[in-house]
């Protein structure tokens, strides 16, 4: 079993749509973070989470330490929203362990 | 600001030969990490360093060195390249766990390896 598990794998909406990612972990962990990876491009960190939830514009995330969850949502989707999301979490030495990803598809 | 910057985006390697990757960083981050990223198997560690001159392995260490003489700098070194290390490979930068600043991850653009 992977430590961290992201669902769904594939998610496709329609512009304007709220959307949910979803992030499972089983180790004990330090922070979580949401990166946002556009085909062929790079990788670019969303938020970084201990506690609580942050926003940011249209995007939020929320972490459950006690349930070792975490959720990004994403309001009024938009087409250039479509990117590949990936979750990871971070311990001794802040390295990080990534999920698989969910590849996000906005439909205009 | 120039954040992490990688160094080359794009290379092609014969087996056998070697090579290594640059990566730089103008944030005064005392963590620095290689990561490689192959289809259907995500982000892995190679190597990090948390602080000039020292390192650690990750995850997938083996066919890699890598090198922090310099704070900004770190570099990731192939021997003897091999097929299997065709790859897309980030470079990322943090500062301190618990120093109370922000600590996300920068990254650098990536750079794309094919070894044949």
């Amino acid at each position: 079993k992977n430590e961290v598990e992201q669902s769904p794998q594939n998610l496709t909406a329609q512009e304007g749509e709220f959307i949910t990612i979803n992030c499972s972990y089983s180790v004990g962990i330090s922070a979580l973070h949401w990166l946002q990876q556009h085909p062929g491009g790079g990788i670019v960190s969303l938020f970084m989470l201990s506690s609580g939830k942050k926003k940011h514009g249209r995007l939020i995330a929320t972490i459950n330490i006690q349930e070792k969850h975490s959720s990004l949502h994403i309001t009024a989707s938009h087409p250039r929203d479509s990117a590949v999301y990936i979750c990871a979490v971070s311990s001794y030495g802040n390295k990080l362990v990534f999920g698989a990803g969910t590849i996000l598809r906005v439909k205009s | 600001n120039a954040g992490v910057t990688q160094t080359p985006k794009f290379r092609v390697l014969k087996t056998g030969q070697s090579m290594t990757l640059l990566c730089a960083q103008d944030m005064n981050h005392e963590y620095m990490y290689w990561y490689r990223q192959d289809p259907g198997m995500g982000l892995r560690l190679i190597h990090y360093s948390v602080g000039e001159g020292t390192t650690a392995k990750g995850e997938v260490p083996d066919g890699y060195n890598v090198s922090r003489l310099k704070k900004q700098n770190f570099l990731l070194g192939l021997e003897s390249a091999a097929p299997s290390q065709t790859s897309v490979y980030f470079c990322a930068s943090s500062d301190l766990p618990g120093s109370g600043a922000n600590y996300g991850y920068t990254f650098g653009s990536g750079t794309r390896l094919t070894v044949v």
